[in-house]
């Protein structure tokens, strides 16, 4: 069964600093696409970023990253030099072969001063 | 261009009641969703039409969740009746076809039933 889990439910860093935020997936498909979208305290929810399962280059956009480990399932999605604005909750996604989309339970960022 | 709207923003109801909630997609896109979202249980899918046609039914919402979509840029989604557990952030969102592209949300609703 298609399936996306993050562990982590909330995350307290200090602005400027790194964060890694964890995710791993269950799947069946040679060909799917993981996302990570953020929602901020409005509730509005935006696309970061995107990987693609058959691309080995881990992707970056701006200061986010992504710690692609195929063998491993997992997708981690890195911040750098965090800053007050990215607190939010953080989902990571699976979109399948079918088109069906996953996703994690979130994850809770709370940066601070 | 035009994001995901929906309409109402809020939206409080009896119990028993029947409500609508409206969804206008980007123009162009060919998939839609419709998601439940609640601290407890997160983001849970309740329809996905690819096209106009129905793809995925939520088994658990079938029997008092309807969404439709008459035309490929306006989809409802119809709760009847209405429950107390029902409150929640009702989200449309829509994509390209293609599991390359991303989804767009909405503001989405806020449901409140009394």
């Amino acid at each position: 069964a298609q399936k996306v889990t993050q562990t982590q439910t909330s995350i307290s860093v200090v602005e400027k600093t790194t964060v890694t935020m964890d995710c791993v997936y269950e799947t069946r498909d040679s060909s799917y696409f993981l996302f990570w979208y953020k929602q901020t305290a409005s509730g509005e929810i935006v696309f970061l970023i995107r990987q693609d399962s058959y691309k080995k280059e881990n992707a970056t956009v701006g200061h986010y990253s992504l710690n692609f480990q195929k063998p491993k399932s997992s997708i981690g999605l890195i911040i750098t030099a965090t800053q007050i604005e990215d607190s939010a909750v953080y989902f990571c996604a699976m979109r399948d072969s079918n088109n069906r989309i996953f996703f994690g339970d979130g994850t809770q960022l709370v940066v601070k001063p | 261009d035009a994001g995901v709207t929906q309409t109402p923003r809020h939206e409080v109801a009896e119990k028993g009641q029947t409500i609508i909630l409206k969804c206008e997609p980007v123009s162009g896109h060919n998939d839609l969703f419709w998601y439940r979202q609640t601290k407890i249980q997160g983001l849970e899918l309740l329809s996905y039409f690819r096209s106009k046609s129905l793809m995925e039914d939520g088994g658990a919402f079938k029997d008092r969740f309807k969404a439709e979509m008459l035309n490929s840029s306006f989809s409802t989604l119809k709760i009847q009746p209405t429950e107390p557990k029902d409150s929640a952030v009702y989200l449309c969102a829509s994509s390209f076809g293609g599991a390359q592209n991303t989804l767009y949300f909405g503001a989405g609703t806020r449901l409140s039933v009394l």
